[in-house]
C-alpha cells in the first residue's frame, strides 16, 4: 500500500491527451513539493515534473503538473507511442521522514 | 555529463550480506545528497535511504531500518549501500540516484541499476 494513491492504468489513443492524479495528504503533497517521473521498463526512471509543475529543459511541453491542496496532476498531450511506460508521483513526507512514491500509472497509448 | 554506475549485486541466500556500490561521475559529487531506491519485481518504485553530503544525516525506509546503512567516500566519488540481513522482499533492482541541485528529494539522475537476488 503506497503513500501516495495513483490509479494503475489509464489508457488514451495518440494525439489525444491524458491525465494522472496523485492523491496524498498534508505531510507530503499538502506541504511539499511533488515530482513526476517516467519509467520505461529496463531503463533508468527520468525526471519529467518536479516542484508540482516545473519542466527540466529537456522536457517537452507536452508534459505538465499541477497541484491543488493534497492532490496533483500530470497531463500528457499529443501522445505518442513513446509515452507508454510508467508514471510516478513522488514527495518528502514529513511525518514519516521518507521519501514517498504512488504506486504507479501505466499508461497505454491504443 | 553526470554518470552514475552502480555495482555489487548479484544472488544471496536469505540472511545474508551484500553491498552495494555506485561510482558518480560529471557533478560535485561531495556536494550532493544522494540515494539508493528500489524496484522489486512488478512493483512500484520504494526509496530505501539518503544520506546528505557530509554524511551527518540518514533517513532510511522502515522497511530497511536496522538492516541496511548508506554510507559516501566523497573523495572517492562513491555511494555505497551495505545491506545485511536479507530477505526474500529485497529481492529488486537497486537504483543510485542524485537530486536536483538544491533539493533532496527530487531526482534528475539515476543509475542503470544493479539486480539484487535473495533466494535460497
Amino acid at each position: 500500500q503506497s503513500v501516495l494513491t495513483q490509479p494503475p492504468s489509464v489508457s488514451a489513443a495518440p494525439g489525444q491527451k491524458v491525465t494522472i492524479s496523485c492523491s496524498g495528504s498534508s505531510s507530503n503533497i499538502g506541504n511539499n513539493y511533488l515530482s513526476w517521473y517516467q519509467h520505461l521498463p529496463g531503463t533508468a526512471p527520468k525526471l519529467l515534473i518536479y516542484d508540482n509543475n516545473k519542466r527540466p529543459s529537456e522536457i517537452p511541453d507536452r508534459f505538465s503538473g499541477s497541484k491543488s491542496g493534497t492532490a496533483a496532476t500530470l497531463g500528457i498531450t499529443g501522445l505518442q507511442t513513446g509515452d507508454e511506460a510508467d508514471y510516478y508521483c513522488g514527495t518528502w513526507d514529513s511525518s514519516l521522514s521518507a521519501v514517498v512514491f504512488g504506486g504507479g500509472t501505466k499508461l497505454t497509448v491504443l | 555529463q553526470v554518470q552514475l554506475v552502480e555495482s555489487g549485486g548479484g544472488l544471496v541466500k536469505p540472511g545474508g550480506s551484500l553491498r552495494l556500490s555506485c561510482a558518480a561521475s560529471g557533478f560535485t559529487f561531495s556536494g550532493s545528497y544522494m540515494s539508493w531506491i528500489r524496484q522489486a519485481p512488478g512493483k512500484g518504485l520504494e526509496w530505501v535511504s539518503y544520506i546528505s553530503s557530509s554524511g551527518n544525516t540518514i533517513y532510511n525506509a522502515d522497511s530497511v531500518k536496522g538492516r541496511f546503512t548508506i554510507s559516501r567516500d566523497n573523495p572517492k566519488n562513491s555511494l555505497f549501500l551495505q545491506m545485511n540481513s536479507l530477505r526474500a522482499e529485497d529481492t529488486a533492482v537497486y537504483y543510485c540516484a542524485k537530486p536536483l541541485t538544491g533539493r533532496s528529494y527530487t531526482f534528475d539522475y539515476w543509475g542503470q541499476g544493479t539486480l539484487v537476488t535473495v533466494s535460497s
